[in-house]
């Protein structure tokens, strides 16, 4: 399989504790970008990723998450002192170029209890 | 901000029917509309893009058009299906800053019947 794909598909853990994501994007594609998607709501935006700079964060990203992209391939969503809102499907996608298509990776789930 | 509305209710249709779902916005247009498909629990999956200079775009059984001055977006899907039962995304390409930022709308669910 040579689309976006997200690891874990699901996450349960208990308030305050730290969560990771990881992201492996399309091969080929240097653009990367994650969401939030909340239950009934259009997925938000929250980072965007040119090869391994970070170019914009979405005011939604508060100091407690982080994402990196440490060598322009797959990416990290650090969440720490998790909250119950958080709560959410965290979205992947990457792109070819900066005005192409966004593909979508499954998604990880996360529970914060 | 920009605000995106699309249907909040569930679009119910017989199977054969054409479906048509709305996506309105406010404040300024975006330089590319597109629409996703959602399946539950999975990613949103790309359908089409139409260019603001566009009036129309047809790919297969679905048809997207764009009016920017009744700033809004009409998507079609043709002889309907029950496997095209999902939630439909539309999203606003801004391509602002360089690269697509895309704001997406709360989406409609469609189900089809047989």
């Amino acid at each position: 399989d040579t689309g976006v794909s997200q690891n874990p598909r699901h996450k349960i853990t208990k308030r305050g504790q730290n969560v990771t994501f990881r992201c492996d994007p399309i091969s080929e594609h240097n653009r990367l970008y994650w969401y939030r998607q909340t239950l009934g709501q259009g997925p938000e935006f929250l980072t965007y990723f040119q090869n391994e700079a970070q170019l914009e964060k979405s005011r939604l990203l508060s100091d407690r998450f982080s994402a990196e992209r440490p060598k322009g391939s797959f990416s990290t969503l650090e969440i720490q002192r998790t909250e119950q809102g958080d709560s959410a499907m965290y979205l992947c996608a990457s792109s070819l170029g900066a005005t192409d298509t966004q593909y979508f990776g499954p998604g990880t789930r996360l529970t914060v209890l | 901000s920009q605000k995106i509305e699309q249907n909040s209710e569930a679009l119910n249709i017989q199977e054969g029917k054409t479906a048509t779902l709305t996506c309105n916005y406010t404040n300024y247009s975006p330089a590319y509309l597109q629409w996703y498909r959602q399946d539950p629990g999975r990613g949103p999956v790309f359908l089409l893009l139409i260019r603001e200079n566009e009036k129309e775009k047809r790919k297969e059984r679905l048809k997207v058009t764009f009016d920017t001055t009744l700033k809004q977006s009409l998507f079609h899907i043709t002889a309907s299906q029950p496997a095209d039962s999902a939630t439909y995304l539309c999203a606003l390409d801004m391509a602002s800053g360089g690269y697509n930022k895309l704001i997406f709308g709360a989406g409609t669910r469609l189900a089809v019947h047989p």
